[in-house]
């Protein structure tokens, strides 16, 4: 069973929309750790936010903003007023204690803004 | 700053040949990662470090070899390469384990015919 779930494979929206992506998770852990990724077309992987389990504040940043949810085992992230820049590919990510030390990895949702 | 850096970015092998994948950083990080990247299935690990000398197996190992002979380097050995092991591959590093952010290199594509 997936353990991180990003049901959106694609969206695409016109710049300057508002964009929600969507990462649903599994875990038995009390204690756990989410991550959120963005990979640009260049390719590299980019460190964007990490959420512990005992933190359920709501993070904003400029026009990133996460809503971090335990009841729904969920961990969306929207972009306010996107931009052309946005485009790439963000992975959600699962740490557990159980994993030791690996990330479990959503499959990734492929954004596209048009200008 | 360098961060993490991968060698080589690209590569084609034919299928049986070997090749190893070099892996640099230079944050001092006592953890290191090597994963692979296949279309729609996200990331998955192969191998992983917890400081120099020590590898462990991560959830897809079977045909990949690793050492860590010095803290800065982490290398990844692909002894007969087969198709399956087309992929992109990616080092990362991280201060600490499960709780801090990873630093990714660029990736390598790497193509077995």
């Amino acid at each position: 069973a997936q353990k991180v779930t990003q049901a959106q494979t694609e969206i695409s929206v016109v710049e300057k929309e508002d964009v929600t992506l969507d990462c649903v998770y599994e875990t038995r852990d009390t204690t756990y750790y989410l991550f959120w990724y963005k990979q640009p077309p260049s390719g590299e992987l980019v460190f964007l936010i990490r959420r512990n389990s005992f933190d359920e504040q709501n993070e904003i940043s400029g026009r990133y903003s996460w809503n971090f949810q335990k009841s729904t085992s969920s961990f969306n992230f929207t972009i306010t007023a996107s931009q052309v820049v946005d485009s790439a590919v963000y992975f959600c990510a699962l740490s557990e204690t159980d994993s030791n030390y690996q990330l479990i990895w959503g499959a990734g949702t492929k954004l596209i803004i048009k200008p | 700053n360098a961060g993490v850096t991968q060698t080589p970015k690209f590569r084609v092998l034919k299928t049986g040949q070997s090749m190893t994948l070099l892996c640099a950083q230079d944050m001092n990080h006592e953890y290191m990662y090597w994963y692979r990247q296949d279309p729609g299935m996200g990331l998955r690990l192969i191998h992983y470090s917890v400081g120099e000398g020590t590898t462990a197996k991560g959830e897809v190992p079977d045909g990949y070899n690793v050492s860590r002979l010095k803290k800065q380097n982490f290398l990844l050995g692909l002894e007969s390469a087969a198709p399956s092991q087309t992929s992109v591959y990616f080092c990362a590093s991280s201060f600490r384990g499960r709780n801090t952010e990873a630093f990714f290199g660029q990736g390598t594509r790497l193509t077995v015919v």
